[in-house]
């Protein structure tokens, strides 16, 4: 297996613009998750699903951000619009089960908004 | 407040020597605590998983200790190479998963 999936590596967007990134889990991982990582602050959840429903979203940090994960094999992080202060590396995780076994990290997205 | 505190913040050492980060928590109740190694440009790699009944476990040259009594955790590294250098992360599962902020090492030659 390839592991997890993200798309852009990379995303440098101006402030109000749209962004959303890519996520596609390792097969037959029932759990998956977004994590935003910043030097100040580290790793924070925003919001994981299981089976493709959303399950916890408290993470969040506000209206702008949105998550959806239409099928088994795909998840969306949509954030509009856009803020300087949300500048950070954006992980997607996937896991078998419901204990928060093992969560296998992909690359990340290093987002810069201008 | 469920809390996971690492020290140092920022660790420097030479290659061969070995070292050992903390790991201090008050998340309760305790399920497990995992150690994450993360490299720079990358996603956190799980290390080991410490349970309530576990005191030690090895990885290599990783060794994880728990004392739940106390609610510490340390990761000591023996015979340091230049590939440790990474940052290594302390997450603890209570009722929710709780992220430590981590210890950046960094081994010189």
């Amino acid at each position: 297996d390839a592991g997890v999936i993200q798309s852009p590596r990379h995303e440098v967007t101006e402030m109000g613009q749209e962004v959303t990134l890519r996520c596609k889990p390792i097969s037959g991982h029932d759990y998956l998750f977004w994590y935003r990582q910043t030097m100040m602050r580290g790793l924070e959840l925003l919001i994981y699903f299981n089976n493709n429903v959303p399950i916890d979203d408290s993470g969040m940090p506000e209206d702008r951000f949105s998550a959806k994960m239409p099928n088994a094999s795909f998840s969306t992080l949509k954030i509009q619009p856009s803020e300087p202060r949300d500048s950070a590396v954006y992980f997607c995780a996937s896991s078998l089960d419901r204990g928060f076994s093992e969560q296998y990290f992909g690359p990340g997205t290093r987002l810069t908004v201008t | 407040k469920n809390q996971v505190e690492q020290s140092p913040q920022s660790l420097i050492i030479l290659e061969g020597k070995n070292c050992t980060l903390q790991c201090n928590y008050t998340v309760s109740p305790f399920s497990n605590l995992r150690w994450y190694k993360q490299d720079t440009g990358r996603g956190p790699v799980s290390l080991t998983i410490m349970t309530f009944s576990e005191n030690t476990k090895s990885n290599g040259r990783y060794t994880a200790t728990l004392d739940a009594d106390t609610k510490q955790s340390s990761l000591h590294i023996t015979a340091s190479q230049l590939s440790d250098s990474a940052s290594y992360i302390c997450v603890v599962k209570g009722e929710k998963l709780t992220f430590g902020t981590g210890t950046r090492l960094t081994i010189i030659p």
